[in-house]
C-alpha cells in the first residue's frame, strides 16, 4: 500500500525552529496537508495546499514543498506546539493517506 | 459556530454491525463532502473514506481496509453523515472522527470523535 513517510520524532528547545518532513512519490504532483493533534483532542488543520495557513493558525507555522518531500516548519517553537503532526495527501486514484505521524517535543 | 458531533459508538462483538452519525451545524452541509477518519488506540490517523456533495454526484471512496464492509451516506435535509460498519473486526477498534471536506479539499473542521470497541 502507498505510504507517506515521516520521522517518528523531532525534538527542539523552545524558540528554536522545528522541521518535520513527509516524503512520498505522489507529493511531486499532489498537494499535502498538515494536521496537529494534541493528546485526547481531535486533529487540527495547520497547513493546506503545501504552504497555505488556515485562519487562526499562528504565523510561526509554515509549509514548503520540494520534489517528493513536503516540510512543516515551526519557527520559534513554543511549548504549546508539542503535539503529534501528520501529513496527508492522495495515495493513488481515489484513495488518500496519512503519514505515520511525528511526535514533536519542545523542551 | 461550525460544529460536527459524532455519535453511535460503543462496544460491539466481532461480525456485528454499527452505524455512526455525524451531525453538522453552522454551515451549509449539502455544499460539502464529508469524510471519516479513525485512530486505533495509541496509533496514527487512518483515512477511512468520504462522500462527495450532491453537486459532485454524492459518490463515495473508501480505504482498502474497509471497502465492501463500510458504507458512507448522507442526509442533507438533516445535515447528517453516516458511517455504516458491517462485519466488524477487532482491528476496527478506534476513535472515529468525522471531518468536513474530502479528498484533496477541506478537512478543516473535525468532530470530537466517537469510540468503537470491537470485542467479544
Amino acid at each position: 500500500s502507498y505510504e507517506l513517510t515521516q520521522p517518528s520524532s523531532v525534538s527542539v528547545s523552545p524558540g528554536q525552529t522545528a522541521r518535520i518532513t513527509c516524503s512520498g512519490d505522489v507529493l511531486a504532483k499532489k498537494y499535502a496537508r498538515w494536521f496537529q493533534q494534541k493528546p485526547g483532542q481531535a486533529p487540527v488543520l495547520v497547513i493546506y495546499k503545501d504552504s497555505e495557513r488556515p485562519s487562526g493558525i499562528p504565523e510561526r507555522f509554515s509549509g514548503s514543498s520540494s520534489g517528493t518531500t513536503v516540510t512543516l516548519t515551526i519557527s520559534g517553537a513554543q511549548v504549546e506546539d508539542e503535539a503529534d503532526y501528520y501529513c496527508y495527501s492522495a495515495a493513488d486514484n481515489n484513495s488518500w493517506v496519512f503519514g505515520g505521524g511525528t511526535k514533536l517535543t519542545v523542551l | 459556530e461550525v460544529q460536527l458531533v459524532e455519535s453511535g459508538g460503543g462496544l460491539v462483538q466481532p461480525g456485528r454491525s454499527l452505524r455512526l452519525s455525524c451531525t453538522a451545524s453552522g454551515f451549509t452541509f449539502g455544499d460539502y463532502a464529508m469524510s471519516w477518519v479513525r485512530q486505533a488506540p495509541g496509533k496514527g490517523l487512518e483515512w477511512v473514506g468520504f462522500i462527495r456533495s450532491k453537486a459532485y454526484g454524492g459518490t463515495t471512496e473508501y480505504a482498502a481496509s474497509v471497502k465492501g464492509r463500510f458504507t458512507i451516506s448522507r442526509d442533507d435535509s438533516k445535515s447528517i453523515a453516516y458511517l455504516q460498519m458491517n462485519s466488524l473486526k477487532t482491528e476496527d477498534t478506534a476513535v472515529y472522527y468525522c471531518t468536513r471536506g474530502g479528498g484533496d479539499y477541506g478537512l478543516d473542521v473535525w468532530g470530537q470523535g466517537t469510540t468503537v470497541t470491537v470485542s467479544s
